[in-house]
């Protein structure tokens, strides 16, 4: 079955900017995760979704936010873009409600602003 | 606040010798603790899991071990072959309900097995 499909995989944006960024979830995975992987601060949690409801976040400012539409899409949104945003951006998705059936992450969108 | 350390940041081998990562958690309420290998350029890939009611789990080469005591848990590798070059995180998912969906990353482990 398909993986994880996350889009665009490259995004050049201006500070300023705002950007959205696409996860499709492996068919039947109700649970999405985000994640920012820098070289500096690792892999840090920015939320989770779950039949369409924010479950968590993680500590982000504002300006990202998320949201998952009833096929278990999510997307997620960065806006007034500033430098420090870029990174790669990572989606995950899990089969069901107990993240014990583990996460299987996307490819990444590597999102650069300058 | 959650956080996991893990040690080595970099770790480099002779092909056939054995490799450890040692991780250490703070939330004792932890449950889940997933090791992912990530290649150069690729998503990170779920390589061994190990839950808090279990002490050690072993797939193949690879092996996981838990001390909840300590709040330590370590992965072992055996018979390094080279492809098993590339960036080991470890994880720990905090207990609670707040929590769900998210998983605390270890820095990484960048190891290389020289041929």
């Amino acid at each position: 079955k398909a993986g994880v499909t996350q889009t665009p995989r490259y995004l050049i944006k201006t500070r300023g900017q705002q950007v959205t960024l696409s996860c499709s979830p492996i068919s039947g995975h109700r649970s999405v995760s985000w994640y920012q992987q820098t070289p500096g601060q690792g892999l840090q949690f920015l939320f989770e979704y779950f039949s369409e409801t924010q479950r968590n976040k993680g500590n982000f400012p504002g300006r990202f936010s998320g949201r998952q539409f009833s096929n278990s899409r999510s997307e997620m949104n960065v806006s007034t873009l500033e430098l420090g945003d870029s990174a790669l951006y990572l989606c995950a998705s899990s089969l069901g409600e107990d993240l014990h059936y583990g996460y299987t992450f996307g490819s990444g969108t590597r999102l650069t602003v300058v | 606040g959650e956080n996991v350390e893990q040690h080595p940041s970099t770790l480099s081998v002779q092909e056939g010798d054995s490799a450890v990562i040692k991780c250490t958690y703070s939330d004792s309420a932890s449950n889940y603790f997933p090791w992912y290998k990530q290649e150069l350029g690729k998503r990170p890939q779920l390589i061994i899991d190990i839950r808090s009611n279990v002490g050690e789990k072993k797939d193949q080469r690879i092996a996981v071990t838990l001390n909840k005591t300590a709040k330590h848990f370590s992965l072992h590798i055996t018979e390094t072959q080279p492809e098993d070059s590339a960036v080991y995180f470890c994880a720990a998912h905090p207990g609670g309900s707040s929590n769900t969906g998210k998983l605390i990353f270890g820095q990484g482990t960048t190891l290389q097995v020289k041929p």
